[in-house]
């Protein structure tokens, strides 16, 4: 257990709404990650984060921000979600240490965008 | 562009096989090849390999990276039907900016008793 949360696990919502998941940890590590997996494509990257208020780019980025103004926290906002945006959200932590790229991940978050 | 190709995509095996899952990869910059295990939620770590010819282990699972031939494979001896699920490789570059892991797509296997 990596002290990983996500909130939802899981949510049906419309094409057009704003949709906010939420990723928490309880270890104060400094990176964080949002992936998301589809049949097909293995986990993709949308964003990723190396501290509080610093955020970059990931491999599928468009249609999604996120923000990060506290170490534990980090959110993945979908601004008007459409149906190619229905999948499975996993956040992912990376403890420190320069001998280290292991990365955790938290339980997911299933969105369905009707 | 940077590609991570698993194989084959799906395995059925009766308990107590051996498998043999595999990984090559494409990338600029190797660091670190990851094995993680998958089942109906989120993945979880296995190994780690950043060194050719040096074989990690874990109880009935085994790994090794061939970095001279961009490959690495993932054993199971004896498998249990616990041990059905995907199984995920990922690499990690080197160099500024590359803090992702990039994955492929998986192999799933399915053990039957």
């Amino acid at each position: 257990d990596a002290g990983i949360t996500q909130s939802p696990r899981h949510k049906v919502t419309e094409t057009g709404t704003p949709v906010t998941l939420r990723c928490h940890q309880t270890e104060n590590h400094r990176y964080m990650y949002w992936y998301r997996q589809d049949p097909g494509h293995g986990l993709r990257l949308i964003h990723y984060s190396y501290g509080v208020k610093d955020t970059d780019k990931g491999e599928v980025s468009d249609g999604y921000s996120v923000s990060r103004s506290k170490t534990e926290d980090f959110l993945l906002t979908l601004e008007s979600a459409t149906s190619s945006q229905t999948s499975v959200y996993f956040c992912a932590i990376r403890p420190p240490g320069s001998g280290t790229d292991t990365q955790y991940f938290g339980p997911g978050t299933r969105l369905t965008v009707l | 562009e940077d590609k991570v190709v698993q194989s084959p995509l799906s395995l059925v095996v009766h308990e107590g096989d051996t498998v043999t899952l595999n990984c090559s990869y494409e990338v600029t910059n190797f660091r670190s090849l990851l094995w993680y295990k998958q089942e109906k939620k989120a993945p979880t770590f296995l190994f780690m390999l950043t060194s050719s010819g040096i074989e990690k282990k874990s109880g009935r699972l085994s790994s090794i990276l061939d970095k001279k031939e961009l490959f690495s494979i993932l054993n199971i001896t004896a498998t249990q039907t616990g041990d059905s699920a995907v199984y995920l490789c990922a690499v990690k570059l080197s160099g500024a900016g590359s803090y992702q892991l990039t994955f492929g797509k998986g192999t799933k296997l399915s053990v039957i008793p």
